[in-house]
């Protein structure tokens, strides 16, 4: 099993661009989940989907869209990049029953400029 | 709501010591328990969990014990190494009142010196 994987690892985006990050995983799970680190905040949950066809917003959702049309992939698309969404992007992906840990993806650097 | 509190970083060990992170939390049904750990320049991965009452969790020289009465999952570690040397985040989920989000501490920062 590849796990979860994310695509790019590194991006850097003039303000006002949009782009897709991409995640996904092989492991048929289906909660996913994305992501921000931003030094001494923590995790940031943005957007969660608990199954195919179903997303929901998290703490975090203004700025971003998400959409989950298979269970293996679940792509963030940023609609006009601003400086504040530089962060590190994590997707993670499991099992749907909540006592199961979450898989985390190796995360994309994301620099606004 | 849920919540996790975990003590504030950075922790600065000498090799060879005793490691404590405390980690407390609320929550309104019978959560399970999970230590991540991430080094740097990679995403997190599970260190240890423990999904009831009394439970241990253990990993890599990592325990952690599920204590219900104090609300509390503090991890620990008899003689840390440099290779410890990470960012640990205490995090539940809870198993009643269908929610599937769980909820992280902030993390905290261990470093380790020689």
């Amino acid at each position: 099993n590849a796990g979860v994987t994310q695509t790019p690892k590194f991006q850097v985006l003039k303000t006002g661009q949009s782009m897709t990050l991409q995640c996904a995983q092989d492991m048929n799970h289906e909660y996913m989940s994305w992501y921000r680190q931003d030094p001494g905040m923590g995790l940031r949950l943005i957007h969660y989907s608990v199954g195919a066809g179903i997303t929901d917003q998290g703490e975090v959702p203004n700025g971003y869209n998400v959409s989950r049309s298979t269970t293996e992939d679940f792509p963030l698309r940023l609609l006009s990049a601003a400086p504040s969404q530089t962060s590190v992007y994590f997707c993670a992906s499991r099992l749907g029953t909540p006592n199961y840990e979450q898989y985390f993806g190796p995360g994309t650097r994301l620099t606004v400029t | 709501g849920n919540s996790v509190t975990q003590m504030e970083g950075p922790v600065t060990l000498s090799e060879e010591a005793f490691l404590t992170i405390n980690c407390t939390y609320t929550a309104t049904g019978y959560p399970s328990l999970f230590w991540y750990v991430q080094y740097p320049g990679e995403g997190l991965q599970l260190l240890l969990k423990a999904t009831k009452a009394d439970d241990k969790g253990s990993n890599k020289g990592f325990e952690a014990t599920y204590r219900k009465e104090t609300t509390s999952f503090h991890l620990e570690k008899g003689s840390v190494q440099v290779s410890d040397s990470a960012v640990y985040f205490c995090a539940l989920s809870d198993r009643t009142g269908g929610s599937y989000i769980p909820t992280f501490g902030r993390g905290t920062s261990l470093i380790v010196h020689p």
